[in-house]
């Protein structure tokens, strides 16, 4: 079925501490993975994606990885600021059209 | 980047009246626009997906007649609530995909700043 599990539901750290949210999907023929942050009463941003041909991406602090075969996707955010705090939710494709999101994971990143 | 606009960014209106709130793609061609609700502290619900030129695709458990979409343009997708209730007052959000995107951009999609709907 149409499933995308997220963990953890919150997430506490300490600012310079890294974060990591982890995601599973069930179709085996999505191959694109975004990831969301949302503030507050505010859309939700994509801050990196991953297509299934590249097990790793990295942009700057954010990095994603990808296990195709687990069916597994993570985020991991280094040296976190308090601005990084907010709700972060992971999305995959089905059906090759529309996208199913998690359920998303509040960061709270404590100075 | 892709810019999406929704209006209006909030809306208060009394049970059982009808609510129509636009999303617009305003610097690219969307021919598919997606709609999504959100409750408080939950994540993205997909309510259907509008087809420029043809009838939406609607989600398990979300029903067409009282959730019409129309998609008239490549620019513009309409939800219209009709008969709203209190329990219909949440955060609508639309998405759009950019048709002239080149390989790996016609998976992004690109999110309106949504609409607050709250029924008395």
């Amino acid at each position: 079925g149409e499933n995308v599990e997220q963990h953890p539901s919150t997430l506490s750290v300490q600012e310079g501490d890294s974060a990591v949210i982890k995601c599973t999907y069930s179709d085996s023929a999505s191959n694109y993975f975004p990831w969301y942050k949302q503030e507050l009463g505010k859309r939700p941003q994509l801050i990196i994606d991953i297509r299934s041909n590249v097990g790793e991406k990295k942009d700057q602090r954010i990095a994603v990885t990808l296990n195709k075969t687990a069916k597994h996707f993570s985020l991991h955010i280094t040296e976190t600021q308090p601005e990084d705090s907010a709700v972060y939710f992971c999305a995959a494709p089905f059906n090759t059209d529309k996208l199913i999101f998690g359920t998303g994971t509040r960061l709270q990143v404590f100075p | 980047g892709a810019v999406v606009s929704q209006h209006p960014s909030w809306v208060i209106c009394k049970s059982g009246t009808s609510v129509k709130i636009e999303c617009r793609s305003l610097d690219f061609q969307a021919t598919t626009m997606f709609w999504y609700r959100q409750f408080p502290k939950q994540s993205l619900m997909l309510m259907a997906t509008s087809n420029e030129g043809s009838k939406a695709t609607y989600e398990q458990g979300v029903e067409k007649d009282k959730f019409l979409i129309n998609h008239a343009s490549l620019t513009l997708s309409t939800l219209t609530v009709t008969s709203a209730h209190p329990e219909d007052s949440s955060f609508y959000i639309c998405s759009a995909r950019d048709l002239a995107g080149g390989q790996g951009t016609t998976d992004t999609q690109y999110f309106g700043p949504g609409t607050r709907l709250t029924v008395l």
